[in-house]
């Protein structure tokens, strides 16, 4: 059983440019959540999507941020226009239980240059 | 405006001993916490939980401690070993910050485990 898988792990864009990052949660898991860490901080709440709904996004930027979680395939969290405070690792987590029973993927590193 | 504090970025503690890492939070209306352990290029590994109607939780060599009235939690490592040389994350849920189902971080601990 694979546990949640982010990819790509490692990802640099240039300012401007769109950045995709892929979750795929567990098997079996039907809530997915984004965090944002940036350098020296803590985990940041972004988005709580379950199948085809965003349930709460109060943590997503209101520009150039968005998400989505299709009936069929990987959660997809989308940068457009990236700036360098964008650079950051993004985690994404599932659960099939809600909060109380998390498990991370290994997140996504961005570096915009 | 920082819910959940770490206040100590780093702790370096003998093998063998007892490591205590501490976390204050301010949001009352927080009442479920959770402690995440993370190693550099990992995602956090779940470690041990509390809900606020507890005042302690026990699972091996890791224990948390909740202090409601005081809004300051725990977690207790004994004996300390080699392996659990990392960053540590006190997490908390039910305040705002974090979501309907999310989760308010604090900004972690470094703990470093010395041969």
């Amino acid at each position: 059983n694979a546990g949640v898988m982010q990819n790509p792990r490692h990802l640099v864009r240039r300012r401007g440019q769109e950045a995709r990052l892929r979750c795929s949660p567990m098997k079996g898991h039907s809530h997915v959540y984004w965090y944002r860490q940036l350098p020296e901080e803590g985990l940041k709440f972004m988005v709580y999507l379950q199948k085809e709904n965003i349930i709460d996004e109060s943590g997503m930027p209101k520009e150039r941020f968005s998400a989505e979680f299709p009936k069929e395939g990987p959660s997809i969290l989308r940068i457009q226009q990236v700036v360098r405070g964008d650079s950051a690792a993004y985690f994404c987590a599932s659960s099939s239980t809600g909060v109380y029973g998390y498990t991370f993927g290994s997140g996504t590193r961005l570096t915009v240059v | 405006d920082q819910q959940v504090k770490q206040n100590s970025p780093s702790l370096s503690v003998q093998e063998g001993r007892i490591s205590i890492l501490n976390c204050d939070y301010t949001n009352s209306m927080f009442d479920y916490f959770l402690w995440y352990k993370k190693y550099p290029a990992e995602g956090p590994t779940f470690l041990i939980s509390i809900s606020s109607i507890k005042d302690k939780n026990e699972d091996g060599r890791f224990t948390v401690f909740l202090n409601k009235s005081a809004k300051h939690l725990s977690l207790h490592i004994v004996p300390s070993q080699p392996g659990d040389s990392a960053v540590y994350f006190c997490a908390a849920s039910g305040g705002s910050g974090g979501g309907a189902d999310g989760l308010t971080f604090g900004k972690g601990t470094h703990l470093i485990i010395q041969p």
